[in-house]
């Protein structure tokens, strides 16, 4: 199966810039979605192949790479951010998640 | 608009059998492939299988000899039944649509604790 790896957590303060990152074991082409977990919560889409911004997520949020490198962006960040972010590939069978990135503020 | 719903006990013994019913709204069954997905302690998200528009079905191998999805189109709902349950079972379960190689939707989850 392919593993993707994430950075385990982050912490950042209101109006800065983060970059959580995703590294693929093998190539996923562009398929690679992002999701948004808040605590009690189900996963929310925020970003599908690699880079195209799901409907009604604000425009502070961007995602980019292709292959095996992938980065999603929030720009700046806000309290509301605060949660865990899921890379997901869909290239390969069967699909896989990544363990997830918690993002905390400071 | 797109509602989806998981239903199912919350509480199974270890070796019995877990049943789920995911309820939709807002869409047909017949236009998509709908997901199982389950998140645990110990594994994380994981995919467990899908049943297709169709209504054929896949599986992860991890999962592919106990468990079984299927359907009811009239009743706009989809199953998840997996047998020999242990304590490593014990998560959320989500079934959630699969859009263009991406899942839209997600149920709310459906908390299921494994013991005796």
């Amino acid at each position: 199966d392919t593993v993707l790896t994430q950075s385990p957590a982050l912490a950042v303060s209101p109006g800065e810039r983060v970059s959580i990152s995703c590294r693929a074991s093998e190539g996923v082409n562009s398929y690679m979605h992002w999701y948004q977990q808040k605590p009690g919560q189900q996963p929310k889409l925020l970003i599908y192949k690699a880079s195209n911004l799901a409907s009604g997520v604000p425009a502070r949020f961007s995602g980019s790479g292709s292959g095996t490198d992938f980065t999603l962006t929030i720009d700046p960040v806000e309290a509301d951010d605060t949660a865990t972010y899921f890379c997901q590939q869909s290239w390969n069978d069967p699909p896989t998640f990544g363990g997830g990135t918690k993002l905390e503020l400071k | 608009q797109v509602q989806l719903k998981e239903t199912g006990p919350g509480l199974v013994q270890p070796t019995q059998t877990l049943s789920i019913t995911c309820t939709v709204s807002g869409f047909s069954l017949t236009n998509y492939y709908m997901q199982w997905v389950r998140q645990t302690p110990g594994k994380g998200l994981e995919w467990m299988g899908f049943i297709r528009s169709g209504g054929s079905t896949e599986y992860n191998s991890e999962f592919k000899s106990r468990l079984s999805i299927s359907r009811d189109t009239s009743k706009n709902q989809v199953f998840l039944k997996m047998n020999s349950l242990k304590t490593e079972d014990t998560g959320v379960y989500y079934c959630a649509r699969l859009y263009n190689y991406y899942f839209d939707y997600w149920g709310q989850g459906i908390m299921v604790t494994v013991s005796s």
